[in-house]
């Protein structure tokens, strides 16, 4: 199985900072990368597909790069509402994997 | 907007068999999207389960697959999930998900169901 594994656990900003979260694979999953965003109590929440595009509907103050095994979702000027746990996976390989999340808390 | 409504029962006997359902609103299951289960343990990340496709293929993770099926019901525009000798560590919130086939990830999501494994 592919492991994914995101940096940092958590991370403590201010609203209007830039955020910066990675994600790398365990080996190469090409460009088979997402991101979602998840909040208490709710559904995840689908951002961005193939590593960089974004899903219907998402503001593009959320980014994301990458290839090969190394990957990060930037979130510019942070609001109250973008405060949550973000998760990466790859859908590159069989069985499709989570990194382990990163929460985003205000500071 | 296609919708995704699970639905079953919120408690399980250790050692029975969890099943629930997907109803999909907005949208035909027999479409080129994979239809998928993503479960949440208390506390814990997010772990995928498995998908079917409209063909009725289906990819499983491998953790579970000696005790998880798929299935899906094309007259009733709805897919299925069937997890047998559940035991407490499968107590969870399960989701289903759909995937457009390709390059694309899961873009609809229901809310999920939390899944009670006790006796």
């Amino acid at each position: 199985d592919i492991q994914m594994t995101q940096s940092p656990s958590s991370l403590s900003a201010s609203v209007g900072d830039r955020v910066t979260i990675t994600c790398r694979a365990s080996q190469g999953i090409r460009n088979y990368l997402a991101w979602f965003q998840q909040k208490p109590g709710k559904a995840p929440k689908s951002l961005i597909y193939a590593t960089s595009r974004l899903q219907s509907g998402v503001p593009s103050k959320f980014s994301g790069s990458g290839s090969g095994t190394d990957f990060t979702l930037t979130i510019s000027s942070l609001q109250p509402e973008d405060f949550a746990t973000y998760y990466c996976q790859q859908y590159d390989n069989y069985p499709i994997t989570f990194g382990q999340g990163t929460r985003l808390e205000i500071k | 907007q296609v919708q995704l409504q699970e639905s079953g029962p919120g408690l399980v006997k250790p050692s029975g068999t969890l099943s629930l359902t997907c109803a999909v609103s907005g949208g035909s299951i027999s479409s080129s999207n994979w239809w998928s289960w993503v479960r949440q343990r208390p506390g814990k990340g997010l772990e995928w389960i498995g998908e079917i496709y409209d063909t009725g293929t289906t990819n499983y993770n491998s953790s579970l697959k000696s005790r998880v099926t798929i299935s899906r019901d094309r007259t009733k525009n709805q897919f299925s999930l069937r997890l047998t000798s559940v035991t407490a560590a499968d107590t969870a919130v399960y989701f289903c998900a759909r995937k457009p086939s390709g390059e694309y990830s899961i873009d609809f999501w229901g809310q999920g169901t939390l899944v009670t494994v006790s006796s």
